[in-house]
């Protein structure tokens, strides 16, 4: 199972709105809405932003959204804050019944 | 609240076997899930292993599937990962992980990780 396709690296300046792409297959992101994000900082575990690709968990803050179109999955975050500076994953499930992961986005808040 | 501390990591040399724990608290543990995320030293994260709440089900990587064995005891509210055969690719922090509800298996909680080297 290959890893799906984000960009290395995204910057943005505090207020502004960034987007991170997550491209896959029709047997992951395309075929399922099970698109879940995460962010970690650096050096600590990761925690889950969005799920079901347009889901917030209890607690994170609304100016993180998801979609997706077709075999790519977007995450959004509006209000660029210094806090939100840390690297981002999406994951999807697969038709194998496995989990896949991106290969990670790093955002920088200039 | 949420807790997961993983154990068991440390120095292995290829081929050989090492066992991590994760022991949980602040949840039924029963209920839920659970799974095992590793990540190599300055790589993405790779997803490895999950089972059912009741351990009748188990899912694994292609890249660990006859090596690695996924189990729990949900009276110890523990859950294992068995590493047999391992290569110098094994070698990540591996975080043990609660599914959250929700389609597709996604993780809520996460521990702090434990490292594990495979190096001679």
């Amino acid at each position: 199972q290959s890893a799906l396709t984000q960009p290395a690296s995204v910057s943005g300046s505090p207020g502004q709105s960034i987007t991170v792409s997550c491209t896959g297959t029709s047997s992951d992101v395309g075929g399922y809405n099970y698109v879940s994000w995460y962010q970690q900082p650096p050096g600590k575990a990761p925690k889950l932003m969005i799920y079901e690709v347009s889901n917030r968990p209890s607690g994170v803050s609304n100016r993180f959204s998801g979609s997706k179109s077709g075999n790519t999955a977007s995450l959004t975050i509006s209000g660029l804050q210094a806090e939100d500076e840390a690297d981002y994953y999406c994951s999807s499930y697969t038709s194998s019944t496995t989990l896949v992961f991106g290969g990670g986005t790093k955002l920088t808040v200039l | 609240e949420v807790q997961l501390l993983e154990s068991g990591g440390g120095l292995v040399q290829p081929g050989g076997s090492l066992r991590l724990s994760c022991a949980a608290s602040g949840f039924t543990f029963s209920t839920y899930p659970m799974g095992w995320v590793r990540q190599a030293p300055g790589k993405g994260l790779e997803w490895v292993s999950i089972l059912t709440g009741d351990g009748g089900a188990t899912y694994y990587a292609d890249s660990v599937k006859g090596r690695f064995t996924i189990s729990r005891d949900n009276s110890e509210n523990t859950v294992y990962l068995q590493m047999n055969s391992l290569r110098a690719e094994d070698t990540a922090v591996y975080y043990c992980a609660k599914r959250a509800p929700g389609g597709g298996w996604p993780y809520d909680s996460w521990g702090q990780g434990t490292l594990v080297t495979v190096s001679s």
